[in-house]
């Protein structure tokens, strides 16, 4: 398939610790996007990274990306309890528009 | 709170009911989105409309029928559906292309869909 793969599949860590969560994808991009989504709701943006980028920061969170690699992390550092939620990197697809396709995510628990 | 508003927020409905989704937003964005959540699965594309013109259709069953009467609305007509089709249902809208002009989606909080 070629939607972004997020890896791992569930995550597990104390509140104050920090969450890596890694995207790989399979063709050429112009730009990477992360989203979350808590329990049962929709989804909210969080950040994205365009191509030419190497590393962007949003408050505790810091992605990277690697074209070569074709790979893009998440670091959500200094963790909490609210971060508990549904994380994605959905890939877009075909050369159609607005295809942007859902992988499973990384599910983060953040205990407190 | 987001600004796609979805409603209703809950539907249950039976199967040779019609009913209808709307989806709503005054961003001035040009691309709306209908997905599909399963319960521990990640959302599937159902349609795209961009420029109020159906764009995309992921094969979806007739039963569920788009429209998108103005660049603010999206509709999702609802007929002959199936206990399987039980989900929720997310509305998205971005400014243009995602991939190609860097616009992010903007979900809505989805409706919770029971088929009886």
């Amino acid at each position: 398939s070629q939607q972004g793969e997020e890896d791992p599949q569930a995550l597990s860590i104390q509140e104050g610790e920090n969450a890596t969560m890694n995207c790989s994808y399979k063709t050429s991009i112009n730009n990477l996007q992360w989203y979350r989504q808590n329990s049962g709701r929709g989804l909210v943006h969080l950040i994205l990274i365009r191509s030419n980028e190497r590393e962007k920061h949003s408050g505790r969170l810091r992605v990277t990306l690697d074209t070569s690699k074709k790979s893009s992390s998440l670091l959500i550092t200094a963790s909490r309890a609210a971060d508990t939620a549904s994380y994605f990197c959905p890939r877009g697809y075909g050369g159609s528009q607005g295809n942007l396709i859902f992988g499973k995510g990384t599910k983060l628990s953040v205990k407190p | 709170d987001t600004e796609v508003t979805q409603t209703p927020k809950h539907l249950v409905m039976g199967m040779t009911n019609k009913k209808s989704l709307k989806c709503e937003q005054h961003m001035g964005h040009r691309a709306m989105y209908w997905y599909k959540q399963k319960a521990k699965k990640p959302p599937e594309l159902m349609f795209v409309y961009s420029y109020e013109k159906l764009s995309i259709n992921e094969s979806v069953p007739s039963r569920f029928s788009p429209e998108c009467p103005n660049s603010s609305l999206l509709n999702l007509h609802l007929h002959a559906l199936q206990p399987e089709d039980s989900a929720l249902y997310l509305c998205a809208s971005s400014q243009d292309d995602p991939e190609r002009y860097n616009s992010p989606l903007h979900f809505g909080n989805g409706t919770r869909l029971t088929v009886t």
